[in-house]
């Protein structure tokens, strides 16, 4: 069946450098994408989304780029800080549905002090 | 603004046995989710509500899990009875309305650990 799922389960960055997290879809119906960060213990925290209109996304410190061609989403964190340990999900939606979130396995970032 | 509240935070129940998360969405938001997250995986869609309404049971165990929303506000998810496949994280949350507008924000709670023995 359809899923979306990401390349990589971990990833290890060293704090001010840049990361970058990213994640492959397989439905093309899919017109909405977000990013989520889940600290321990809490619920998924909304990041940045995009619609599939666009290709690309700024937020503060955050970008998220669409390659609708090659289906892949990609996350880019500038100046990582501690703060931004966590897992990321990214999530597919169909706008014209139900607002159904299908969301990816995560990536779990790690900044190095 | 206060978020999403849910309760219990955690639970310890026995294989067969019953349990019951209630979740309490965002003042004004119509729209409740309720999602299975197991170890390492991400949320799973389990049921979606607009108002008192079911819009999305398509991947709810019908056999042993039930959710209700009577009067539109507070929720409650139900496993009767449990399995140990069912130890997961139970996540909660609310949007403003479907429909005109673009897709809607949703907002998570903290979510209930469930760990069946």
């Amino acid at each position: 069946g359809e899923s979306v799922g990401l390349h990589l389960p971990t990833l290890s960055v060293q704090e001010g450098d840049n990361s970058i997290i990213n994640c492959a879809y397989s439905n093309s119906a899919s017109d909405y994408f977000i990013w989520y960060k889940q600290e321990s213990g809490k619920g998924p925290q909304f990041i940045i989304d995009i619609r599939s209109n666009m290709d690309k996304r700024q937020g503060q410190r955050v970008t998220v780029l669409l390659n609708k061609t090659v289906k892949h989403l990609s996350l880019q964190i500038a100046a990582t800080q501690p703060g931004d340990s966590a897992v990321y999900f990214c999530a597919e939606n169909n706008i014209h549905g139900n607002e159904k979130l299908t969301f990816g396995t995560g990536t779990r970032l790690t900044i190095i002090p | 603004e206060a978020g999403v509240a849910q309760s219990p935070r955690y639970k310890i129940i026995e294989k067969r046995q019953s349990v019951a998360f209630w979740c309490n969405p965002i003042s004004g938001h119509a729209t409740l989710y309720w999602y299975q997250q197991i170890l390492g995986q991400g949320p799973k869609l389990l049921i979606q509500f607009q108002n008192n309404g079911v819009v999305d049971d398509s991947q709810l165990p019908k056999d042993r899990f039930s959710a209700e929303r009577l009067k539109g506000v507070d929720s409650t998810l139900k496993i009767q009875p449990a399995k140990l496949e069912d130890s997961a994280v139970y996540l909660c949350a609310s949007s403003l309305d479907l429909g005109a507008g673009g897709p809607r924000e949703q907002f998570f709670g903290p979510g209930t650990r469930l760990t069946v023995l």
